[in-house]
């Protein structure tokens, strides 16, 4: 079940390129989310949406851009890559009623150097 | 968004039962307590949830006290494969309001 994908899996990019994610869900859910994980610690949120066009900062936004023009794209933008950006990110989805669960994409590797 | 807290880490061997305890005294009367699984190189994944009382599925039992201010996942006859993070999440439509998850219990089942 594809119902949530990354891409790219994995990438690698320099210091102050411009880097983008892509996350494409097939339930027309309306929330998506995303959040990075770093190497032996839990998941931070970065930006999350509850709808087209609706966006919200996380825990840790800065950085990072967002946008959400159809509701099952959530693109996720380094606009100048730094090292410290070098994490697992994962985008996730959720549906609009009291006790809907989370769905997980499988993560983007990014490494900046 | 409810606050949660729980151990940082367990350690257990197979065939034993294991419990976590989480803690979310401000819980909300509209939240829902929901537990998910990550392995690593993984996203999390969706255990059990539950309102009140028990909840019993095939993989784990959730046990709610009366108050709801904490609830337990329990995971019956542990195996090498169980090891994981768990995370404890307490909220009512996920998204509504910043969704986050905490460090979570680093499960560690030993042979």
């Amino acid at each position: 079940d594809a119902g949530i994908t990354q891409s790219p899996r994995y990438k690698i990019t320099e210091t102050g390129r411009q880097v983008t994610l892509m996350c494409h869900q097939t339930w027309s859910h309306s929330y998506m989310f995303w959040y990075r994980q770093d190497l032996g610690h839990g998941l931070r949120l970065i930006y999350y949406s509850a709808a087209a066009d609706i966006t919200d900062k996380g825990e840790v936004p800065d950085g990072y851009v967002v946008s959400r023009s159809k509701t099952e794209n959530f693109p996720l933008t380094l606009e100048s890559a730094t090292r410290s950006q070098t994490s697992v990110y994962f985008c996730a989805s959720s549906g609009g009623q009291a006790g809907n669960t989370i769905y997980f994409g499988e993560g983007s590797w990014l490494t900046v150097v | 968004l409810a606050k949660t807290t729980q151990p940082i880490s367990m350690d257990s061997y197979e065939g034993q039962e294991v419990n976590i305890t989480c803690s979310h005294n401000n819980i909300a009367t509209n939240d829902y307590i929901t537990w998910y699984q990550q392995f690593p190189s993984q996203g999390p994944r969706f255990i059990i949830q539950g309102y009140k009382t028990k909840v019993t599925n095939e993989v784990a039992s959730l046990f709610i006290p009366a108050d709801r201010k904490s609830s337990t996942l329990s995971l019956p006859r542990v195996s090498l494969s169980d090891t994981a993070v768990y995370y404890c999440l307490v909220g009512d439509i996920p998204g509504r309001r910043a969704l986050t998850f905490g460090s979570g219990t680093r499960l560690q089942v030993q042979p």
